[in-house]
């Protein structure tokens, strides 16, 4: 079955530095697209950033960045730059097959003043 | 303003009612979602529609039903069936199947 593996429950970042969360799923597709979300304490869930498989380049929205390791089945998430508004709990996502999302559990993100 | 909306915000219930979860987009998406949450725990696919009069079972689907009699509207109804209600339900939808997904607020069921 196909699965979404985020290791980080929790990470902590200095307001201004850098942070990479992890993410690792298992596919025999070629094809299919990857997600990472954010849910605020509001718990309205945004979409941070997307990614197709097929494509080589790593997405990118402004302070948000992806490195996606192909080969590896790798898709961490890059925020640089980190703002007090960024703290949040953060879902890699990833489609399946029949076009089902898979979520992954979730890294909470505090950010230090 | 385009979005989806979810009522009510917060829900109690007393055990052996049915309960229906309200949600309604005006983006003009084919798909809808409807997931539960639990504490730690990512999002689990309850049901979804790819389009109208039509609707897919998802993981966790027992205990639950949905119609989608507009293409505007995926109520979800809590049975009585349902062992442990009580959960975060966010609703969503996207332009097909395959697209990104856009949330609703979520409501908050708490069973007595």
């Amino acid at each position: 079955a196909q699965t979404v593996t985020q290791s980080q429950p929790e990470m902590s970042v200095q307001e201004a530095e850098t942070v990479t969360l992890s993410c690792t799923y298992d596919t025999s597709e070629s094809d299919y697209y990857l997600f990472w979300y954010k849910q605020p304490p509001s718990r309205q869930m945004i979409l941070v950033i997307r990614q197709e498989a097929y494509k080589q380049q790593n997405a990118t929205e402004n302070r948000f960045s992806v490195n996606f390791q192909k080969a590896a089945k790798s898709f961490s998430l890059k925020i640089s730059d980190s703002q007090l508004g960024d703290a949040a709990m953060y879902f890699c996502a990833y489609t399946e097959v029949n076009y089902q999302l898979i979520w992954g559990a979730g890294t909470k993100l505090i950010i230090k003043p | 303003d385009g979005g989806i909306t979810q009522s009510p915000k917060y829900l109690f219930r007393k055990e052996g009612q049915n309960v229906t979860l309200s949600c309604e987009q005006n983006l003009n998406h084919d798909a809808m979602y409807w997931y539960r949450q639990d504490p730690g725990q990512g999002l689990r696919l309850i049901y979804y529609s790819q389009i109208v009069n039509d609707f897919q079972k998802g993981d966790i689907a027992e205990g639950y039903s949905v119609s989608r009699e507009k293409k505007e509207s995926f109520p979800l109804t809590v049975t009585s069936a349902q062992k442990n209600p009580t959960a975060f339900y966010l609703c969503a939808s996207s332009p097909d199947i395959r697209d990104e997904q856009f949330f609703g607020p979520g409501t908050r069921l708490t069973v007595l």
